[in-house]
């Protein structure tokens, strides 16, 4: 299966900063994807990463709020901007893994985002 | 679109089986999937089903798939107390490799 790292694991950040995060994966994989868990609730999709074209945002995501960039097919990163107390969350990169002739996806250990 | 449900709790003793469900809404789902999330971590694939099938194994892990009342659950042979975590079902449907994720089950596991 792919590994993937994500960084930062955990941050605190202060209201109307940004924080970029980071994902990065052992091979190259065609589709990327980022969630967000916010507190004791399920994972909902933000948006699919395309490499070389600008992302794919879900119905109520946009682009100004969680600019998105996948340079190449190894590595993406989500930005979440001028943020506020309700962006505290855990936002995880997903990848596709069709191995095997099945369809998996995998997570990375996820970032989580505190914001005071 | 999809709608994934699962109940919110689920208390077990350690050495039984644990059996969590998971009901979905749209019939062109083509793989099902289980995560188990322990706290502070990301999520772990534990297993899939794709659509055709109706019973997965792996291990102490059975899955089973009833695709008519589109109601998909997950055993947990012998329990333990590593076992005690949230687990999402997860449902992939169309083309475009999005997920769906129910609610989540807390599994408890007692002494």
């Amino acid at each position: 299966s792919a590994v993937i790292s994500q960084k930062p694991s955990r941050d605190i950040c202060q209201r109307g900063t940004s924080l970029t995060i980071q994902c990065q994966v052992d091979s190259q994989v065609t589709m990327m994807f980022w969630y967000r868990q916010q507190p004791g609730q399920s994972l909902t999709l933000i948006a699919t990463a395309n490499q070389g074209s600008e992302a794919t945002y879900e119905s109520g995501f946009v682009i100004d709020k969680f600019p998105i960039s996948r340079p190449n097919l190894t590595f993406s990163t989500l930005t979440v901007s001028n943020m506020s107390p309700e962006d505290s969350s855990i936002y995880l990169c997903s990848v596709e893994d069709r191995t095997g002739g099945y369809e998996k996806l995998f997570f990375g250990s996820g970032t989580q985002l505190s914001v005071l | 679109g999809e709608d994934v449900e699962q109940s919110l709790f689920l208390s077990v003793r350690e050495g039984d089986s644990s059996v969590i469900n998971c009901t979905y809404t749209d019939s062109s789902s083509t793989y099902l999937y289980w995560y188990k999330q322990e706290p502070g971590a990301g999520l772990q694939l534990l297993t899939y089903i794709f659509s055709n099938m109706d019973m997965k194994q792996d291990q102490r892990l059975t899955v089973l798939l009833n695709k008519k009342d589109k109601h998909l659950s997950l055993r947990i042979a012998d329990t333990q107390t590593g076992d005690s975590a949230i687990y999402f079902c997860a449902v992939l449907t169309g083309t475009a490799s999005k997920l769906t994720f129910g609610t989540g089950t807390r599994l408890q596991v007692t002494l």
